[in-house]
């Protein structure tokens, strides 16, 4: 079964700093992984979908990586600001016969202080 | 503007109560999803629909019922039988797309709470 880890579960930082999130994932056939963002009390907001065969996308100051051989994923995120404050989520969508759906982590609570 | 807008944002559940939450979308997608969220665990899936009239169960469907009657709406029933029913709701939806590689978007939740 399809086992998703977020790495570190939570993390505090300045404003300004470039930070990584972690992702990692048990089995490596999967259709793509996606990163959500989500505010206290709301719900996911897609930040980034990455198809398998993919090895990178990139919005804004986000940038995600794929190593779908290492079962690893990371969201890079540059010149951290407040407004980065949230919980990061990833989800991936195994491979398999009929519909898959999706499999999430627990997510990373990330707190950028002024 | 398209979105999934789940309703209400609170709700009250008493003792053997059922209490349906709604969720509707205008995006046009073809499957819908419900997901629970609990504190300090990832979201997990209860029921799931890919086309009109059909739905399938998730991980945690027990004490749950779900209908799919239109394109646009994908009710979710907590039944008396949900013993722990308090918890965070999310519909989601996504264009079935071949190989299911279309993003899912999400509403903005409900939250169920034991009186």
């Amino acid at each position: 079964k399809q086992e998703v880890t977020q790495i570190p579960a939570a993390l505090s930082v300045p404003e300004g700093e470039n930070l990584v999130l972690n992702c990692s994932f048990t089995d490596s056939a999967i259709y793509n992984l996606q990163w959500f963002r989500q505010d206290p009390g709301k719900g996911l907001t897609s930040l980034l979908l990455i198809q398998s065969s993919q090895r990178e996308q990139t919005s804004g100051r986000l940038n995600a990586s794929l190593d779908k051989s290492s079962g690893r994923s990371t969201l890079y995120i540059a010149a951290s600001q407040p407004g980065d404050s949230a919980t990061y989520l990833c989800a991936v969508r195994p491979l398999g016969s009929g519909y898959s759906t999706l499999t999430f982590g627990k997510g990373t609570m990330l707190l950028v202080s002024p | 503007d398209g979105g999934i807008t789940q309703s209400p944002k609170y709700l009250f559940r008493k003792e053997g109560q059922n209490v349906t939450l709604s969720c509707e979308q205008n995006l046009n997608h073809d499957a819908m999803y419900w997901y629970r969220q609990d504190p300090g665990q990832g979201l997990r899936l209860i029921y799931y629909s890919q086309i009109v009239n059909d739905f399938q169960k998730g991980d945690i469907a027990e004490g749950y019922s779900v209908s799919r009657e239109k394109k646009e709406s994908f009710p979710l029933t907590v039944t008396s039988a949900q013993k722990n029913p308090t918890a965070f709701y999310l519909c989601a939806s996504s264009m079935s797309g071949s190989q299911g590689n279309q993003p899912q978007h999400f509403g903005d939740g409900t939250r169920l709470s034991i009186l």
